[in-house]
């Protein structure tokens, strides 16, 4: 069966401080993959999403960058964290139309 | 104006009533998925629907693709259905996530 693993489950990082969340998925292949953001009291929102290694599509300006080394490795990364960029972070992946999610990171930045 | 809109945006019940969540849309879409988020965050996924209805248990999912509308039906609601309810459209295989329906569910 098809699992997704993110860690950590929680994070709490300064102002300037670099990130790197990571996704992984097992039992599947060549997999689209997400990654969605929920800022405090907002709707999700799409950040990220690859179709296959190397291949990324951001959907928003932002502090953020996401690569895909591996097929079924996605990583959320930043430089210098702002305060903004507060919130629970979800990965997911697809196999068109059906879509799974991780179990999230929820990241404050201080 | 937002391309997937759900109402209401809160919503509270005694036990044992019955629940409707309505979600709109107004793009093409695939597919219609129907989404539970809990306190702590994670996401669990109730229905995908492209047309006509589902059931799971206690919870019904119903979509009109002329009308480009879907309601999420809770019957005999219990204070464990309490949690967020999203509806997201599946458009060009990214999904547009409406802003969720607070529902809590009293004893």
């Amino acid at each position: 069966s098809q699992t997704i693993h993110q860690w950590p489950a929680t994070l709490v990082q300064p102002v300037g401080s670099p990130l790197s969340l990571e996704c992984t998925v097992e039992g599947t292949s060549n997999p689209n993959l997400y990654w969605y953001r929920q800022a405090a009291g907002r709707g999700l929102q799409l950040l990220f999403y690859s179709v296959g290694i190397g291949q990324i599509s951001s959907e928003v300006p932002q502090n953020l960058s996401a690569s895909r080394p591996q097929d079924r490795q996605f990583i959320l990364s930043s430089k210098k964290l702002l305060l903004s960029d507060s919130g629970f972070y979800l990965c997911a992946w697809s196999v068109h139309p059906v879509q799974y999610f991780g179990p999230g990171t929820r990241l404050t930045v201080t | 104006k937002n391309e997937v809109e759900q109402s209401p945006q809160n919503l509270t019940a005694q036990e044992g009533e019955f629940i409707t969540i309505n979600c709109s849309y107004s793009v093409g879409i695939s597919a219609l998925h129907w989404l539970q988020q809990h306190p702590g965050g994670g996401i669990v996924s109730l229905f995908m629907l492209s047309s006509g209805k589902k059931k799971h248990g206690r919870l019904i999912a119903t979509i009109n693709i002329q009308e480009k509308h879907s309601s999420l039906h809770i019957t005999a609601s219990h204070p464990r259905d309490s949690a967020v309810y999203i509806c997201a459209v599946d458009n060009t295989d990214k999904l547009i996530f409406g802003t969720g329906t607070r529902l809590q569910v009293f004893p």
